[in-house]
């Protein structure tokens, strides 16, 4: 069955340091990639996507993700985190042609230091 | 564009009673799904439609729930009779019409249902 990974459950941080979140999937054929981040008390706001071509995507808020096929991965990273990127953090995948489902992963709750 | 809509933002009620969560999705988007968020499940997709035909409903529970979309600008969630273990946020998303599996979807604020 198809599943999305995230490796860490919480992530702390101390302002200006560089965040890198894991995510793999579970799928050999073509996927479509999406991290959403979820503010306290708010709901899923997009961050960026991967569909095809370049494989680092660059997203809001300096946020960016590398694709890599060979891994099945699709990290976030970000160089420099604020205070305000305290939030929880989904990875997903869209398998193509199955009609816009989304799988997501278990979340990675950021919490930065002021 | 007013977003996704839903209502009602926070719902309390006992144990055995029905509960309708409600959902308006984005002008012109076609697809309209219903996720559950928990701490211990993280978020589930319980049932999409396509053009207002429910395309995969796995994801429901068990037969309590139940979702309907009789056109394309509202979607109802409803649990009958509800429990404890359904306290959750329920979010309402919607995408556009477009290849399928290549549209971001969009999310609502959530309703955070709580079962006495």
């Amino acid at each position: 069955a198809q599943s999305v990974s995230q490796h860490n459950h919480h992530v702390i941080l101390s302002e200006a340091a560089s965040l890198e979140l894991g995510c793999n999937y579970s799928y050999g054929g073509t996927v479509n990639l999406f991290w959403y981040v979820q503010y306290p008390g708010q709901h899923l706001q997009l961050l960026l996507k991967y569909f095809s071509g370049d494989p680092l995507v660059k997203g809001i808020k300096g946020f960016e993700a590398e694709f890599i096929k060979s891994k099945f991965s699709f990290n976030l990273r970000k160089p420099s985190v604020q205070w305000s990127d305290t939030a929880e953090y989904f990875c997903a995948a869209m398998i193509y042609n199955q009609g816009g489902k989304l799988i997501f992963g278990q979340g990675t709750e950021l919490s930065v230091k002021p | 564009d007013a977003g996704v809509i839903q209502s009602p933002r926070h719902e309390v009620t006992e144990m055995g009673q029905e509960v309708t969560l409600r959902c308006k999705p984005i002008s012109g988007h076609n697809s309209l799904f219903w996720y559950r968020q928990t701490m211990m499940r993280g978020l589930e997709l319980l049932i999409y439609f396509n053009n207002n035909v429910p395309i995969d409903d796995s994801g429901m529970p068990e037969d309590r729930f139940s979702a309907k979309m009789p056109n394309a600008s509202f979607s109802t969630l409803k649990i009958q009779p509800s429990e404890p273990r359904d306290s959750a946020v329920y979010f309402c998303a919607s995408s556009p019409p477009g290849l399928a599996g290549t549209n971001e979807q969009f999310f609502g604020p959530g309703t955070r249902l709580t079962v006495l």
